[in-house]
């Protein structure tokens, strides 16, 4: 499979815990993205790498959150001190670089659950 | 700031007749426009995109949608409902300087028999 591939798919764990997702974007991808998705919204724009590089970040992104994609291959985003309201769907998208018309390739994301 | 407004939270239609949902955008430069499908438990998936090219684009499963900039609206449709056209539908806009893609709120799709 050559998709955009996402770990863990599920997590549980206990306010104030940190936890990391991992994104392993399709290979050729220089573009990769993270979202974040509640119940009946739409995908929220958290951030985007251009190969290693972290070109923009949300407004909405607080400091316990942190992303990186050091090699410029699979990317991690981390939560420090989970809230309840961190629970949500965490997707991965990867497009190729050069293109701002591209098309999104998603993962089937990361659902957080924060107790 | 680039946004989409999708004008209706929820459709129903009967199977075999046609489907509209309404996308308007907002944008101070040129933009491109998706629209993107998530049936329950699956990744979300492209039905089409305009990239400033041909403004009526057709997409996957016979949807195609039309770019109107006068009205500033990309507004998906179908000729014919299926059962398995059942998902949310999600307008998208993207450009003018960044590589951002800010996503609407969604349309959840019903398809009566």
């Amino acid at each position: 499979d050559t998709g955009v591939s996402q770990d863990p798919r599920h997590k549980i764990t206990k306010r104030g815990q940190n936890v990391t997702f991992r994104c392993d974007p399709i290979s050729e991808h220089n573009r990769l993205y993270w979202y974040r998705q509640t119940l009946g919204q739409g995908p929220e724009f958290l951030t985007y790498f251009q190969n290693e590089a972290q070109l923009e970040k949300s407004r909405l992104l607080s400091d316990r959150f942190s992303a990186e994609r050091p090699k410029g291959s699979f990317s991690t985003l981390e939560i420090q001190r989970t809230e309840q309201g961190d629970s949500a769907m965490y997707l991965c998208a990867s497009s190729l670089a050069g293109l701002n018309t591209g098309e999104l390739f998603f993962g089937e994301g990361s659902r957080l659950t924060v107790l | 700031a680039q946004s989409v407004t999708q004008l209706d939270s929820h459709v129903s239609v009967s199977e075999g007749t046609p489907v509209l949902l309404r996308c308007n955008y907002s944008s101070s430069y040129s933009p491109s426009l998706f629209w993107y499908v998530q049936h329950p438990n699956k990744g979300l998936q492209l039905l089409l995109k305009y990239t400033s090219a041909a403004t009526l684009v057709k997409g996957i499963n016979g949807f195609e949608a039309e770019f109107k900039k006068s009205e500033t609206s990309f507004h998906l449709t179908k000729p014919s409902a299926h059962m398995s056209d059942a998902a949310e539908y999600f307008c998208v806009v993207s450009g003018g300087g960044t590589y951002k893609y800010i996503f609407g709120t969604g349309t959840r799709l019903k398809v009566l028999a």
